[in-house]
């Protein structure tokens, strides 16, 4: 069955940079576009960055571009997201999410992992 | 970016009642329109895509309907089940925007 595992979550001072992973298992992990979705404490979900099958197309959130970069690893099945300048108001859950479909992307989140909260606090 | 507007924010309905919630986009998105459901702790739950398609495993109490700019997800007989909060998102445009939700709470 379809597993996403994320990992890497924590709390973290302003500026400071973390890695979030996903691990992914029981599809083709290749075949399939990568999200994250965050959702700050008690507050609605939020698109963070998507990246496609092959990897040649990634595709960020205003609030996060220039600071967070997406990217996978076909060899680990693993998806990642690196966030440097960390703010406050990164504080979040963040979900990392398989598209629906193959290929071509249908930005539906069709599988979710559990979630990894991300705390920036000094 | 494209806003989306969730309405009613919560509702307060008993076992066996007919829900309706309304998502309204900024500009017209097409049918580009999915549907989510949350419960506290846990990972969204696809229900419905391209407004109106049920996703795989979905019982078919819940439907989609709606093009444009206002789009309805009904829960046609509510079960203890569902009460949850519920997100839409359009993917006409990046980046993807997600409505502030709508809490279906038990009366």
């Amino acid at each position: 069955q379809v597993q996403l595992v994320e990992s890497g979550g924590g709390v973290v001072p302003p500026g400071r940079s973390l890695r979030l992973s996903c691990a992914a298992s029981g599809f083709t992990f290749n075949t399939y576009a990568l999200h994250w979705v965050r959702q700050a404490p008690d507050k609605g979900l939020e698109w963070v960055a998507a990246i496609s099958y092959d990897g040649s197309s990634k595709y960020y959130a205003d609030s996060v571009k220039g600071r967070f970069t997406i990217s996978r690893d076909y060899s680990m099945n693993t998806l990642y997201l690196q966030m440097d300048s960390l703010r406050a108001e990164d504080t979040a859950v963040y979900f990392c999410a398989r598209d629906r479909l193959t290929s071509l992307a249908s930005w539906s989140f069709s599988y979710w992992g559990q979630g990894t909260l991300v705390t920036v606090a000094s | 970016d494209i806003q989306m507007t969730q309405s009613p924010s919560s509702l307060s309905a008993p076992v066996g009642d007919r829900i309706t919630i309304t998502c309204r986009a900024s500009q017209s998105i097409s049918s580009y329109l999915n549907w989510y459901q949350q419960k506290p702790g846990k990972a969204p739950k696809l229900l419905i895509y391209a407004a109106s398609s049920l996703q795989s495993g979905v019982p078919s109490r819940f439907s989609g309907s709606g093009s444009g700019t206002g789009f309805t997800l009904t829960i046609s007989s509510l079960e203890p089940d569902d009460f949850a909060t519920y997100y839409c998102q359009q993917y006409n445009s990046i980046p993807l925007t997600f409505g502030g939700g709508t809490k279906v709470e038990i009366k």
